[in-house]
């Protein structure tokens, strides 16, 4: 299985400051098609995780431009570049390259 | 816009079978994507249970693999869960999804006696 781990597991930050979260995967994300499936999923408390960004750095639909993602091969990061009060929650990096899907542990943000 | 509900038991005794479905309103499953089931222990991280494309065959996580089994009914425009041998380890809020943009609000499974 390809192991997914993040840093730092929690983070507090000011509003109006900016975030960053990084990913780093056991193996190459870069699939065989030419693209690397990894996304950023948010977990609000109380709700299901919902889709931020796929295939590293594209927005889902909704999705504020204030959330940015990078990286490549094995190396990823979410940016937020200016964290607001509703940001709070679970951020958790997935891949979807192989099977199985697995999950990096969950950074938790909340705010100062 | 799509949209999923879970339904089931919220207790099952310990070696019994889990069965879950998953309703989805607002889209075709047989239009595409893939659709999953993935699992959160209580404080815990996410788990990816297995996922089936609405005419292909299911992929299952290894470490579940002799006791799932995941499947679809076009017709009910629903997809469902089946998992075996249940035991404490098992408890969790079972989520579907359409893989991977849309989740269900999640269904809390405690396995009990």
């Amino acid at each position: 299985d390809i192991v997914m781990t993040q840093t730092p597991l929690s983070l507090s930050v000011t509003p109006g400051q900016p975030a960053s979260i990084s990913c780093k995967s056991s193996q190459s994300l870069l699939h065989s098609d030419g693209k690397t499936y990894l996304y950023w999923l948010l977990q609000k408390p109380g709700q299901p995780p919902q889709l931020l960004i796929y295939e590293v750095s594209t927005r889902f639909s909704g999705v504020p431009d204030r959330f940015s993602g990078s990286g490549s091969g094995t190396d990823f990061t979410l940016k937020i570049s200016r964290v607001e009060a509703e940001d709070v929650g679970v951020y958790y990096c997935m891949q979807s390259t192989q099977l199985p899907r697995t999950f990096g542990p969950g950074t938790k943000v909340d705010i100062k | 816009q799509v949209q999923l509900q879970e339904s089931g038991p919220g207790l099952v005794k310990p070696s019994e079978t889990l069965s879950l479905t998953c309703s989805v309103s607002g889209y075709s499953i047989s239009s595409g994507y893939r659709w999953g089931w993935i699992r959160q222990p209580p404080g815990m991280g996410l788990e990816w249970i297995g996922s089936i494309f609405y005419s292909g065959s299911p992929f299952y996580n290894p470490s579940l693999m002799s006791r799932v089994t995941i499947s679809v009914d076009t017709s009910k425009n629903q997809f469902s869960l089946r998992l075996t041998s249940m035991t404490a380890a098992d408890t969790a809020v079972y989520y579907c999804a359409r893989w991977p943009d849309s989740w269900g609000p999640g269904s809390l499974v405690t396995v009990s006696s």
